[in-house]
């Protein structure tokens, strides 16, 4: 099992621009999500998909949408990008409980630069 | 006032000694309670889940105040490879909502030889 893969690894992007994250697991999980980890900050929700169909709106999700393609894959996409938007993107999956959470596993990240 | 507050180190300390971290979290109505780890460069992993009754994982304690709202992670005879950051994560309303997690800003902890 690869768990949670997540391209690109890196990219730089010039104000403006757009550009598609993807995310897929293999774990069979409903849930899924994605954050932005910034120096001091910690990790911030952007969107999450608590089963196929669904997507919400996390704390930070101004500038960013998302696409809940199937049961394995969640896209986040900058449509028009910002530096503000320069952070490091994490993609995350967990089972779904009525109650109390379960372990989100993440996956390897993706480095953004806007310039 | 952030939801989930950390120290954010680092906390340099000699191999073999114990250090601990505490984490304060706002939200009095929050159910579940983790430790994760982040290595460099890296995604972070769950450490351990933190129950009311305090749990060990080895050379790992970690212990739950709910009248005080924080939670504490116990390192015992640090090792070179437990250098990493730590985040302290709260569920935040006890309902799952998709599982959202709050995390804190995480301490760091260097291990020198």
């Amino acid at each position: 099992n690869a768990g949670v893969t997540q391209t690109p690894k890196f990219q730089v992007l010039k104000t403006g621009q757009s550009m598609t994250l993807q995310c897929a697991q293999d774990m069979n999980h409903n849930s899924m999500y994605w954050y932005r980890q910034d120096p001091g900050m910690g990790l911030r929700l952007i969107y999450y998909s608590a089963s196929e169909g669904t997507t919400d709106k996390g704390e930070v999700p101004n500038g960013y949408n998302v696409s809940r393609l199937n049961k394995r894959e969640f896209s986040l996409r900058l449509e028009s990008a910002a530096p503000s938007q320069t952070s490091v993107y994490f993609c995350a999956s967990s089972e779904l409980v009525l109650e109390g959470s379960k372990t989100q596993y993440f996956g390897p990240g993706t480095r953004l630069l806007v310039l | 006032r952030k939801e989930v507050e950390q120290d954010p180190g680092p906390f340099n300390v000699p191999e073999g000694a114990t250090v601990a971290f505490n984490c304060t979290y706002s939200n009095s109505a929050s159910q579940s309670f983790f430790w994760y780890r982040q290595d460099c460069r890296k995604e972070p992993k769950l450490l351990m889940s933190v129950y009311s009754s305090g749990n060990e994982d080895g050379r790992f304690t970690a212990q739950l105040n709910r009248a005080s709202q924080y939670i504490s992670l116990l390192i015992r005879d640090s090792k070179l490879s437990d250098s990493a950051t730590y985040l302290c994560v709260v569920n935040p309303s006890g309902i799952s909502a998709g599982n959202m997690l709050t995390f804190g800003g995480g301490t760091r902890l260097m291990v020198k030889p």
